[in-house]
């Protein structure tokens, strides 16, 4: 089946430029997360949802991120005023949650973000 | 929070020798996961471990996690070119979040 799909796969863009980064999980997945790979920091949480809330959103680092989940299925992940530190690749992955118990993530294959 | 580490952070392997990598917490953990990332591809979900002393196989891998939960292993055996990738050892929260380790990067000689 479809796995989780995320848009565009590649990003360029002046410092200063806003952009949006698009996740679409698997159908049916109720949780989906953000996180961020890049070289010097590994792989780091950003945001949680669980359907179109966001219980957990402790690792986005300024107020220049903000994401959003709609029909508790599509999110988009915005930057504004975008910094050259912000260039990386940013991971959606989607999750069934149920009974406790937890569940593996099925990531999707990125965008890599590039700030000029 | 709780943190892991991951050791070695880099293995360099010639084909068909085994090797093992660790991820070690201070702190009791209450499961671990396993993700294995191709060069150039994302995080692949391997196994999860729950139980004190768990031990589980998948083929040529072999994943334990410690008696006091505070640590875990995966040790490859008769490693191939198709072992290459990082695997990242990974925490999770109530909400399912992952917390990755720095992950060891496994590069297999021929």
């Amino acid at each position: 089946g479809a796995g989780v799909s995320q848009s565009p796969s590649n990003k360029v863009t002046e410092k200063g430029k806003d952009v949006e980064l698009r996740c679409d999980p698997i159908s049916g997945h109720t949780a989906l997360y953000w996180y961020r790979q890049s070289l010097g920091q590994g792989l780091e949480f950003l945001i949680y949802f669980q359907g179109n809330s966001a219980p957990d959103k402790s690792g986005l680092p300024s107020d220049r991120f903000s994401a959003e989940r709609t029909g508790g299925s599509v999110s988009t992940l915005t930057i504004q005023r975008t910094q050259q530190e912000d260039s990386a690749v940013y991971l959606c992955a989607s999750s069934s949650m149920g009974g406790g118990t937890y569940q593996p993530q099925h990531f999707g294959d990125g965008t890599r973000l590039s700030i000029l | 929070g709780q943190q892991v580490m991951q050791i070695p952070q880099y293995q360099h392997v010639q084909e068909g020798e085994d090797f093992t990598t660790y991820c070690n917490s201070s702190t009791t953990l209450s499961n671990i996961q396993w993700y294995k990332q191709r060069p150039g591809g994302h995080p692949v979900f391997l196994i999860q471990l729950v139980k004190s002393g768990e031990v589980k196989k998948q083929k040529r891998l072999t994943f334990q996690f410690g008696e006091a939960k505070k640590n875990s292993s995966l040790h490859i055996t008769a490693t191939q070119t198709t072992d290459v990738g990082t695997y990242f050892c990974a925490l999770t929260d109530s909400w399912g979040k992952l917390q990755f380790g720095a992950g060891t990067q496994v590069v297999v000689t021929p």
